[in-house]
């Protein structure tokens, strides 16, 4: 499978905890996006990169949440001191260029305690 | 500025029938449209997509009809089928920042009964 690839799948965790999602792009993708998304809603988009440098982040990302992207393939998304108001799917998604056509995962689906 | 708004928030239709979801915007911005489909458990795929410069794109059975001025753009099924039973969302992006970055709607659950 050559799909975007997300890991955990699942994640459940105390509140206060931190936690990091992994997502694995298409290979030759070279920009990546996370969005959240909560039930009932549509994803909102959190941050992005192109290659390793991460050009934009949304204001729903508190200092709390952080990403990466080493070396400009898999990236990572760390949320530190959860909060229940964290709880949501994690979205990665690839694209070639400036594409608007996203390749999506299946998700993290985060749940805080 | 940033709001898609759609609607309705759900729809069933019977097999055969057509299938209609409608977007409104804001941000004048936006010079780029696609349809997504979700289903249970997966993440969101592109279904079709249309920039301003079209009035309408039709792939298959499925048609995004726009109009500029209004600043809406629908989404029409044809010949809806059982396994077209899914979350369909409208988005926006504007090229002067990125068209990855999208601006979804809220959702239509869409249920095609056989």
């Amino acid at each position: 499978d050559t799909g975007v690839s997300q890991d955990p799948r699942h994640k459940i965790t105390k509140r206060g905890q931190n936690v990091t999602f992994r997502c694995d792009p298409i290979s030759e993708h070279n920009r990546l996006y996370w969005y959240r998304q909560t039930l009932g809603q549509g994803p909102e988009f959190l941050t992005y990169f192109q290659n390793e440098a991460q050009l934009e982040k949304s204001r729903l990302l508190s200092d709390r949440f952080s990403a990466e992207r080493p070396k400009g393939s898999f990236s990572t998304l760390e949320i530190q001191r959860t909060e229940q108001g964290d709880s949501a799917m994690y979205l990665c998604a690839s694209s070639f260029g400036g594409s608007g056509e996203l390749f999506f995962g299946e998700g993290s689906r985060l749940t805080v305690l | 500025q940033q709001q898609v708004k759609q609607s309705p928030q759900s729809l069933i239709v019977q097999k055969g029938g057509i299938s209609i979801i409608n977007c409104a915007y804001e941000n004048t911005a936006f010079d780029y449209f696609p349809w997504y489909q979700q289903f249970p458990g997966k993440g969101p795929a592109l279904l079709i997509a249309i920039r301003p410069d079209v009035s309408e794109k039709k792939e298959g059975r499925f048609t995004i009809s726009f109009n500029k001025s209004a600043k809406q753009f629908s989404l029409h099924i044809m010949d809806s089928q059982p396994g077209d039973s899914a979350t369909y969302f409208c988005a926006a992006s504007s090229g002067g920042t990125s068209y990855g970055k999208l601006t979804f709607g809220q959702g239509t659950i869409l249920t095609v009964h056989p």
